[in-house]
């Protein structure tokens, strides 16, 4: 069945530096993928999002590159600040039954 | 503009108890809707989901049930509660067709004693 594999599952990165964090999907027909931030208790929020046609989108310090063939995306965070600190999560929309499948989150911790 | 309003925010329910939980959008026609469970520290676990009047999938074999009433309302049903039924529950949409964000609810934290 469908299936997005995220890691790592936590993440510490010093203020300023960078942080990457990467998923993987099993059906090739996926064709949406988004990014959401959850902070403590509240609910998920997109951040980026990236279509199959497209190979990178970039909206300031974050960006997204997707893989097609091998069916990898990532997140890009750059000049990470302690605010960033949350658990991040991809999704995958598979197309024809608008089955949003999340991965398993990764809680991004930002050294001050 | 669209909403969407989930409740209660908090339930602190029994074992063996019933469980309803519901979830309304606003300003949008057939509307995606998704029910997702999440455990303390864990990931979004998709529960059901629904692309219309009626039409519920189900993802996870478990205690729970979903419904459809009405375009712009989706609940989430039990008849007997597990302590293992304990968890954040959110209520999702989106737009229908392929590749949309999705807007969560404010969730509801379920615990069961």
């Amino acid at each position: 069945g469908e299936n997005v594999e995220q890691h790592p599952s936590t993440l510490s990165v010093q203020e300023g530096d960078s942080a990457v964090i990467k998923c993987t999907y099993s059906d090739s027909a996926s064709n949406y993928f988004p990014w959401y931030k959850q902070e403590l208790g509240k609910r998920p929020q997109l951040i980026i999002d990236i279509r199959s046609n497209v190979g990178e989108k970039k909206d300031q310090r974050i960006a997204v590159t997707l893989n097609k063939t091998a069916k990898h995306f990532s997140l890009h965070i750059t000049e990470t600040q302690p605010e960033d600190s949350a658990v991040y999560f991809c999704a995958a929309i598979y197309s024809g039954t608008y089955k949003y499948i999340f991965g398993t989150g990764t809680r991004l911790k930002v050294l001050a | 503009s669209q909403t969407i309003h989930q409740w209660p925010a908090t339930l602190v329910q029994p074992v063996g108890s019933p469980l309803s939980l519901e979830c309304t959008v606003e300003g949008t026609s057939n509307p995606n809707l998704y029910w997702y469970r999440q455990a303390a520290g864990r990931g979004l676990q998709l529960l059901f989901y629904s692309v219309g009047i009626g039409q519920i999938s189900s993802e996870v074999p478990q205690n729970l049930s979903a419904s459809r009433p009405q375009d712009r309302q989706f609940i989430l049903s039990s008849k007997k509660l597990l302590l293992s039924d304990s968890g954040f529950y959110l209520c999702a949409w989106s737009v229908p067709g392929d590749g949309t964000e999705a807007f969560f609810g404010q969730g509801t934290r379920l615990t069961v004693v």
